[in-house]
């Protein structure tokens, strides 16, 4: 069964550092893989998403990750943080859903914090 | 502009009333979810549709039951709401073949007092 694994539930860093937000994901068929921001009281906004082409995917505000097999990893970066960068992010995996498909297997998410 | 409408976006309520969350999307889409948030947790799926008239359940039991009569309306409800149901409740769409992204709408945060 598909699962996800982000590792550390809170990451702060200063404006202007990289940011590191770590997804490991299990999957016994070749993953289509993602990540969503979340700001409070707002939905989901998709960043980015893995879907077997190329490896190393540029998104939205500047982020980008990096499909590793050998890892089974996922991890998102932004070279230079900024104050609206804060927010929860969450890494997804698509799973097998019956007749409808597919659905998105979600890690408990990190909350990132920007400091000036 | 193609969007996905969630209302209310914030709902207090009592014990044992019944209520119903709407969403509703212009984005042209056939399968629709319902997702349960619960603060600094995963978000699981409790509800999904592939389209008109089919719903099935999803990962995490619920109490609630959900119905797919038109295409860009999937309401969910519950018909005597509990302490336990508080939580934020968000709904999603997905397009026919696409390559598994799910669009958000801006989601209802539930407290049942």
């Amino acid at each position: 069964a598909q699962s996800v694994t982000q590792l550390g539930s809170h990451v702060s860093v200063s404006e202007g550092a990289l940011v590191l937000l770590r997804c490991n994901y299990s999957s016994s068929v070749p993953p289509y893989l993602f990540w969503y921001v979340q700001y409070p009281n707002q939905g989901l906004q998709l960043l980015l998403k893995y879907t077997s082409a190329a490896t190393l995917v540029k998104g939205i505000n500047g982020f980008e990750a990096e499909f590793k097999k050998s890892e089974t990893s996922f991890h998102l970066t932004k070279p230079s943080a900024h104050m609206s960068d804060a927010a929860e992010y969450f890494c997804a995996v698509s799973a097998r859903l019956g007749r409808a498909g597919t659905a998105l297997i979600f890690g408990k998410g990190t909350t990132l914090s920007v400091s000036s | 502009e193609a969007d996905i409408y969630q209302t209310p976006r914030y709902l207090v309520i009592g014990t044992g009333k019944k209520i119903t969350l709407e969403c509703s999307q212009t984005m042209g889409h056939d399968k629709m979810y319902w997702y349960q948030q619960d603060p600094g947790m995963e978000l699981h799926l409790i509800h999904y549709s592939y389209g008109v008239n089919s719903t099935e359940k999803g990962d995490l039991s619920s109490e609630s039951t959900v119905s797919r009569i038109r295409t860009e309306h999937f309401p969910l409800t519950l018909e005597s709401a509990r302490p336990s149901h508080t939580s934020q409740y968000l709904c999603a769409t997905k397009a026919w073949g696409s390559t598994d992204t799910q669009y958000f709408g801006p989601g209802t945060r539930l407290t049942v007092l």
